[in-house]
């Protein structure tokens, strides 16, 4: 299944600059996308979403894009922090309610 | 700020046998659901529960899982025969219902089962 893709396994960013993630997905009927924080043996943790109705969701510290017609969306943290270090998911879902497809991860490393 | 729990944190059980996983989902929440982990690898849906009974399985919930509200604040996950495979982290997750399309599920902290 891979309908929703992290292609970057890891990232490694210096304390204050902005951290990039990516996830590209595949299937059209997605209309909800999630980015989930994972430090090792917790679950996921809720950061942010953004609905397929929008371009762009900001919280705090924490901006998703999304480009539909590219089916591409990417998570920016600005500034990053040392704190930030976990594992970073990307997941989808279409309708209320339903399932969650799940990205393969990317393990973000902030440098202090 | 309301949490998902799970209980155990970890499961050692042997072939064959039956576990139950428990979960407490958030308390007005009325979506539940389970996901697994298996060791380096993606976080795979399992199942979902609404208004007491399943409204999607993946092809992984065969019949030897069940899933249960056996009260107002427990949700179960139940394995009948335990198999090498379904060796994982278990995650409980549940969402509220509302409106405007959103879907934030919340996830519990897990539970490793380890068959032998």
């Amino acid at each position: 299944d891979q309908q929703v893709k992290q292609n970057s396994p890891s990232l490694s960013v210096q304390e204050g600059r902005i951290s990039i993630l990516n996830c590209d997905y595949t299937n059209s009927m997605f209309d909800y996308f999630l980015w989930y924080k994972k430090y090792p043996a917790e679950g996921p943790t809720f950061l942010i979403s953004i609905s397929s109705i929008k371009d762009k969701n900001e919280d705090g510290r924490f901006t998703v894009f999304l480009n539909k017609s590219a089916k591409h969306l990417s998570l920016h943290i600005v500034p990053s922090q040392p704190g930030d270090s976990a594992v970073y998911f990307c997941a989808a879902s279409w309708g209320y309610g339903n399932k969650l497809v799940f990205g393969a991860g990317t393990i973000l490393r902030v440098k202090s | 700020e309301p949490e998902v729990t799970q209980t155990p944190s970890h499961q050692v059980t042997q072939m064959g046998q039956e576990v139950i996983l428990r979960c407490v989902p958030i308390s007005n929440h009325l979506y539940f659901y389970w996901y697994r982990q298996i060791l380096g690898q993606k976080v795979e849906f399992l199942v979902s529960f609404y208004n007491n009974e399943i409204s999607e399985k993946s092809e992984i919930f065969d019949d030897q899982f069940s899933v249960e509200r056996p009260d107002g604040s427990n949700f179960t996950l139940k394995i009948r025969s335990t198999k090498l495979e379904d060796s994982a982290m278990y995650f409980c997750a549940s969402s509220e219902e509302g409106t405007g399309g959103h879907n934030e599920q919340f996830f519990g902290p897990g539970t490793r089962l380890t068959v032998l």
